[in-house]
């Protein structure tokens, strides 16, 4: 079972460029979910998605598209990178949004913007 | 806005004693509060989960208290390993479920044998 898979596992950008984090689940899980990780600043929600279809700004959406085309993939898009966006992310799943919901985390991946 | 504090950046622990962190938050009680590991280069895992009506929740060597007058979770490790070392990671749930779950900084805990 390989639960929750983040791809790439590292990557540098040059500012301006656009890129996208891959994020799969084979859990079956509705709900599902992008993080940023930054020091001292805690686990931070970019978007989140209900279900196919269904996507949601969290507390930091600027300069970041999503998409839930299937229930398995929820894509996170860099539309023009900044250093401000420098960070480690994080997507995560739940099998559902509602109460009481625990995340299943990825593995990460750590994004340098120069 | 919901503000969650986490004791201290990091604490160091003798191995065999307990170990306890905190977790305070300001405003509203949470429905839900949720503690998670973090070890260096991987996600959080989850760990415990207790709710507001419940004053404590054990799972082995770990227990949970929250308090929603003081406004505060403990996480308790007790017979503290150096294998428990990683960061953990205090989140409050505020009835919205994990959509709108809101994490604290962390605390990295250190066990010396």
């Amino acid at each position: 079972n390989a639960g929750v898979t983040q791809t790439p596992k590292f990557q540098v950008l040059k500012t301006g460029q656009s890129m996208t984090l891959q994020c799969a689940q084979d859990m079956n899980h509705e709900y599902m979910s992008w993080y940023r990780q930054d020091p001292g600043m805690g686990l931070r929600l970019i978007h989140y998605s209900v279900g196919a279809g269904i996507t949601d700004q969290g507390e930091v959406p600027n300069g970041y598209n999503v998409s839930r085309s299937t229930t398995e993939d929820f894509p996170l898009r860099l539309l023009s990178a900044a250093p401000s966006q420098t960070s480690v992310y994080f997507c995560a799943s739940s099998y559902s949004g509602t109460l009481g919901g625990k995340l299943f985390f990825g593995s990460g991946t750590q994004l340098s913007v120069l | 806005s919901q503000k969650i504090e986490q004791n201290s950046e990091a604490l160091n622990i003798q191995e065999g004693k307990t170990a306890t962190l905190t977790c305070n938050y300001t405003n509203y009680s949470p429905a839900y509060l949720q503690w998670y590991r973090q070890d260096p280069g991987r996600g959080p895992v989850f760990l415990l989960l207790i709710r507001e009506n419940e004053k404590e929740k054990r799972k082995e060597r770990l227990k949970v208290t929250f308090d929603t007058t003081l406004k505060q979770s403990l996480f308790h490790i007790t017979a503290s390993q150096p294998a428990d070392s990683a960061t953990y990671l205090c989140a409050l749930d505020m009835g919205q479920g994990a959509q709108k779950l809101v994490f604290g900084q962390g605390t990295r805990l250190t066990i010396n044998p």
